[in-house]
This record gives structure tokens, sequence and C-alpha cells, in this order.
């Protein structure tokens, strides 16, 4: 069983402050990171995939680093915006090829005006 | 990508009724996945819905309690039988088209379905 966790659980930021949260993963039998937003009654959307250790990868404000070797990604939020609040989810598949996808709990981003 | 409409979008009903949740895509995919997320936990793999083939359930997830339909690629229904308060959900569909085997793609949800079970 593939084991993904998120922190924090939860996390309220100020209009304007940058931030970041954590998604770790068993550093064996890497294959590929995924991150998600999921805004309140919305569909998950996806942000970034990554599969090569020391991957850096951003969409507007929103960043993302990957180190397959130590289990770990980053997903970085630079002047944070209302438009941000969501839950951010990370995921990755069991094996190569497997379309399964294992999900953490999330983080649940509330930007404060 | 694909675009997947999911409803209904939220329900309340009564313990020991049945829910029936449907998923169109916009594109013919070989694989659907159902999820849920329960109060303060993680998006769970149900299911996995294949045409043509019984549905592979997940550890912890039966038949008779979550039965699903693919009767073509580009349509799935997953029913919440004899509903419990501790169903109370947001039940997810899910494609990760793939163009080739092993390509990393991304997944696309519907946009989920909120049911409440009193």
């Amino acid at each position: 069983i593939l084991n993904v966790e998120q922190s924090p659980q939860s996390l309220h930021v100020q209009e304007g402050d940058s931030t970041n949260f954590t998604c770790s993963f068993p550093s064996s039998n890497f294959y590929a990171l995924h991150w998600y937003r999921w805004e309140t009654a919305k569909s998950p959307e996806a942000l970034f995939v990554m599969t090569l250790n020391g991957d850096e990868k951003k969409k507007g404000r929103i960043s993302a680093t990957l180190n397959t070797k130590e289990g770990y990604s980053y997903l970085y939020i630079k002047g944070s915006q209302p438009e941000d609040s969501a839950t951010y989810l990370c995921a990755s598949p069991a094996n190569f090829g497997n379309e399964k996808l294992t999900f953490g709990t999330g983080t649940r981003l509330t930007i404060i005006p | 990508s694909a675009v997947i409409s999911q409803k209904p979008s939220r329900d309340i009903c009564q313990r020991g009724t049945s829910l029936t949740i449907q998923c169109q895509v916009d594109s013919q995919v070989t694989m659907m996945f159902w999820y849920r997320q329960q109060p303060g936990q993680s998006l769970t793999l149900i299911a996995t819905a294949n045409q043509g083939s019984e549905a592979t359930y997940e550890s912890g997830f039966v038949i008779d309690k979550f039965p699903i339909s693919r009767p073509n690629l580009t349509f799935s229904t997953l029913t919440v039988s004899n509903m419990s308060p501790e169903d109370s959900s947001i039940y997810l569909c899910s494609v990760r088209p793939i163009h080739r085997r092993g390509m990393n793609t991304e997944a696309f949800f519907g946009q989920g379905t909120r049911l409440t079970v009193v």
C-alpha cells in the first residue's frame, strides 16, 4: 500500500504572504508525483505532474519542487490571493503504468483578506 | 484532456435508501475511477470501472454496497446502497486518459456528488 502524506492539514495565510506545504511519499519505486487544487464546489484540477528528481515546475504564482531520493515535494504559493483558497492534494501512482492514484489527505489553505 | 459531467451535485438521502451517481465523459476512456472523500479523510479509491468487465474493488469496498455499471467507454454509474450516515461523503469520478502506455498524464474529475445521509 502506497502511503502519501501531506502537511500541514490546514493553513491560514494573510493575503500577499507566501506559503508552502509538503507532500511525502515512499522514495523507493517512485514513478510520478501529482499536485491538484480542489476549490469548493468545483472539480479537482491538476497543477503539476512531476517525474524527475530535482524537477521544478511553475504555473503563475504557484511552483513545485520534487526530491525523489528523500521522498518529498514542496508546493509554493507566492503572494497569496483569496482565489488561492482551496484544498491542495498530492498523489502518486503505485507503479509504472498504473492508472490508479493514491492521494494524500490534502492541505486546506485559507487566504485571509 | 477530458470533460466529465457528474450528477447529482448533491443530495440528502434517508438511511436505508440507495443513490445512483452518473458520470459522462466527453471522450472514450478505458478506465473510470470512483473515489470518495469522507470528512477529514483523503480521496479514497472505491473501485475501477472497466468497460465490458466487472469493476475492480479496493480493499474495504464490496460490490453489494457499491454496484457499478460501465455500459460503454464514456459512461459509468456508482450506486451507494442501503445508505447509513457513515456514507455521507463527497463522491468523485475520475479518468486518466493515457495516449500511450506509461505516460504520466494527469487525472480529470467530475464535479463531485456531496451526499448527506440522515
